[in-house]
């Protein structure tokens, strides 16, 4: 079956100008995460979906930063006023169970490489 | 708070060789251990998910161990190949008494094998 899906594969945008990354999870995954990972850095945890609502987005850096899952299953990272300090590569995973007594694991996209020019 | 750490960051091994990659974290009261691969400009593959009453799992040629009293685990792989070179990442999702799904990541260790 399909995998998790992120789109675009690579953005390339201005300062200060709007961004939305899309991820589309693995059909029936009702857990969603966004990372996002600098070079020669792991994954830093931005914000986990348990279906539409956002169960905790303390990773989230600022107000700029936003991400919608509105039906539980595609999710949207939308970033504001982009700084060059946002360039990084976003990447989405989905698992069938968030909750605890779930195997729990996360199956990841491919990512977006985000550079703010 | 919980921090994950990752020893050596970069290990160069001929081929054939048998290795061990480390991971340590500073709360033992985690919900699960995943190791992952990434290869450069790719997205992170499940290697193997070891729960926290678990001691060890074993795909193939990798085993993972846990020790949560200790905050460690091991990836141990035999008879490396050049095509395990990649980046190797262990992240602990965090638990307690909520719905809590926190993950934390290690930064990884760079693997090149040599043929």
């Amino acid at each position: 079956g399909a995998g998790v899906s992120q789109t675009p594969s690579n953005k390339v945008t201005e300062k200060g100008k709007y961004v939305e990354l899309r991820c589309d999870p693995i059909s029936g995954h009702t857990a969603l995460y966004w990372y996002r990972q600098s070079l020669g850095q792991g994954p830093e945890f931005l914000i986990y979906f348990q279906g539409t609502g956002a169960a905790d987005d303390s990773g989230l850096p600022n107000d700029r930063f936003f991400a919608v899952r509105p039906e539980g299953s595609v999710s949207t990272l939308k970033i504001q006023r982009t700084e060059r300090g946002d360039s990084a590569v976003y990447l989405c995973a989905s698992s069938p169970r968030g909750l605890a007594g779930g195997p729990g694991e996360q199956f990841f996209g491919p990512g977006t490489r985000l550079t703010v020019l | 708070k919980q921090e994950v750490t990752q020893i050596p960051a970069a290990l160069s091994v001929p081929e054939g060789e048998n290795l061990v990659l480390n991971c340590s974290f500073t709360d033992s009261a985690i919900y699960n251990l995943q190791w992952f691969r990434q290869d450069p400009g790719k997205g992170l593959t499940s290697l193997l998910l070891i729960q926290s009453s678990q001691r060890e799992q074993t795909s193939g040629r990798l085993n993972a161990s846990l020790d949560k009293s200790s905050g460690r685990s091991t990836l141990y792989i035999a008879a490396s190949q050049p095509g395990d070179s990649a980046t190797y990442l262990c992240a602990v999702r965090l638990s307690g008494k909520t719905s809590y799904d926190k993950v934390i990541f290690g930064p990884g260790t760079s693997l090149s094998v040599i043929p």
